[in-house]
């Protein structure tokens, strides 16, 4: 079965302090891990897709990398406000198809202090 | 553009009753999502229209939940009876499929239905 498992659950970094958050997938043929950042009473807004293993994408402060096993998101200097949930997903396939779902992580909490 | 619209925002209701939630998509988008998001569970697919059409209904709970996308601009999803198990956020989201795979992940979501069962 597809999973997906990030950490950790919630992280506390002060304004500059630089770190990663983690996700390590279980899925039978990557098509792709994706990040989202989710905000407080709002949806979750779409921020990268990773396909192969050693791709990286960057977005100001935010650095998504992929292996073979898991995906990290490097934040870089975070500022607060950095400070929300981010959610990790992996395309898991409908059986022989070309379309799938995707199956989401519980998220990282991050909240940058000043 | 105004983006996935949802309605109501927040819904308190009593267990036993109807509860009919509302979704409105990115103009032009053709593949509709419907999430739940609680505590426990995270964000859940529930059901999956493309061109109006529902392809993967799997996570739908039981029969007590239903959806419908009449046409490529509005969307319902249904829960009768509620019971309070289902309080959680309901999330829907859009995205235009070409296809292929490289735009199902591009999928924008609504700012979500807080439903509150008592």
């Amino acid at each position: 079965e597809d999973q997906v498992t990030q950490s950790p659950e919630a992280l506390r970094l002060q304004e500059g302090e630089s770190s990663s958050l983690n996700c390590s997938y279980t899925v039978s043929g990557l098509r792709g891990l994706f990040w989202y950042r989710q905000d407080p009473g709002k949806g979750p807004e779409f921020l990268f897709t990773l396909y192969s293993a050693g791709e990286e994408k960057e977005k100001e402060r935010l650095k998504a990398t992929l292996t073979k096993k898991e995906s990290f998101l490097h934040i870089t200097a975070p500022k607060p406000e950095d400070s929300a949930t981010y959610l990790c997903a992996v395309l898991s396939l409908y059986g022989s198809s070309n379309t799938g779902k995707l199956i989401f992580g519980q998220g990282t909490t991050l909240q940058v202090k000043p | 553009d105004a983006g996935v619209i949802q309605s109501p925002r927040h819904e308190v209701t009593e267990m036993g009753q109807e509860v009919t939630l509302r979704c409105k998509p990115i103009s032009g988008h053709n593949s509709l999502f419907w999430y739940r998001q609680t505590m426990m569970r995270g964000l859940e697919l529930l059901i999956y229209f493309n061109n109006n059409v529902p392809i993967d209904d799997s996570g739908m709970p039981e029969d007590r939940f239903s959806a419908k996308m009449p046409n490529a601009l509005f969307s319902t999803l249904k829960i009768q009876p509620s019971e309070p198990r289902d309080s959680a956020v309901y999330f829907c989201a859009s995205s235009l499929w070409a296809g292929g795979l490289t735009t199902l992940e591009t999928q924008y979501f609504g700012p979500g239905t807080r439903l509150l069962v008592l």
